[in-house]
């Protein structure tokens, strides 16, 4: 399958901070999703985009389909305790069902 | 509405046994998707059913494999286990149509003993 870079790999918040993570792919998108995944369940879809440019928001989440469309990124505003897991993009390539996932990113809360 | 469900929730086998997971995907949805997510790491593409016919499968060796049955719901089996088969195995759905997202369960966490 495609290959998504995400980063970071893992990053600590603060109650309060605003938080931003990314996706990129080597090829065109005409998908992309944002998931979170808290232990011993299974991902949630967040917010789900379909054109290039499109900007969604989701309460405190938004993300955007990158105009290349090779990229995307999740911003989460004044982040809350329950906000801490992982966080998933995936994607879909054109002329093709099947999606790709990035590796996550881990969300921790700094003490 | 339903989301999707899995079973078992928990799996313990020994090397060289035969494991079966089942899925039921969200009411009207005819795709199924199978992941396989091994401790800290992303999910693994497996298996994708629609319309009771495999449509595509990931980078695994045969003795992963699986069906749909008329009503949608899924099955995956898993033969000759090995310890690196331990894993939580995650099913998804969606509708085939245009780019619907996949929905997914709670997966079943199968360990090898």
């Amino acid at each position: 399958g495609q290959q998504l870079n995400q980063s970071p790999q893992s990053m600590f918040i603060q109650e309060g901070e605003d938080v931003s993570m990314n996706c990129t792919s080597s090829s065109i998108f005409n998908t992309w999703l944002w998931y979170k995944q808290d232990p011993g369940e299974g991902p949630v879809l967040l917010i789900a985009l379909y054109k290039a440019g499109e900007l969604t928001s989701n309460g405190r989440l938004t993300a955007q389909f990158g105009i290349t469309r090779k990229d995307s990124f999740l911003n989460i505003s004044a982040s809350i305790p329950s906000d801490v897991g992982i966080y998933f993009c995936a994607g879909r390539p054109l002329d093709d069902y099947k999606l790709s996932f990035g590796a996550g990113t881990t969300v921790t809360v700094r003490a | 509405e339903a989301g999707v469900t899995q079973s078992p929730t928990h799996l313990i086998k020994t090397r060289g046994q035969q494991a079966t997971l089942r899925c039921s995907p969200i009411s009207g949805h005819t795709s199924v998707y199978w992941y396989q997510q091994a401790l800290g790491l992303g999910l693994q593409f497996l298996l994708w059913y629609d319309e009771g016919e495999e449509r595509n499968r990931g980078n695994f060796p045969p003795r992963f494999s699986g069906r749909q049955f008329p009503n949608y719901s899924s099955e995956l089996n898993v033969n000759a286990l090995e310890l690196e088969d331990s894993a939580l195995y995650l099913c998804a759905s969606s509708l085939l149509r245009g780019n619907q997202p996949q929905h997914f369960g709670d997966g079943t966490r199968l360990s090898i003993l």
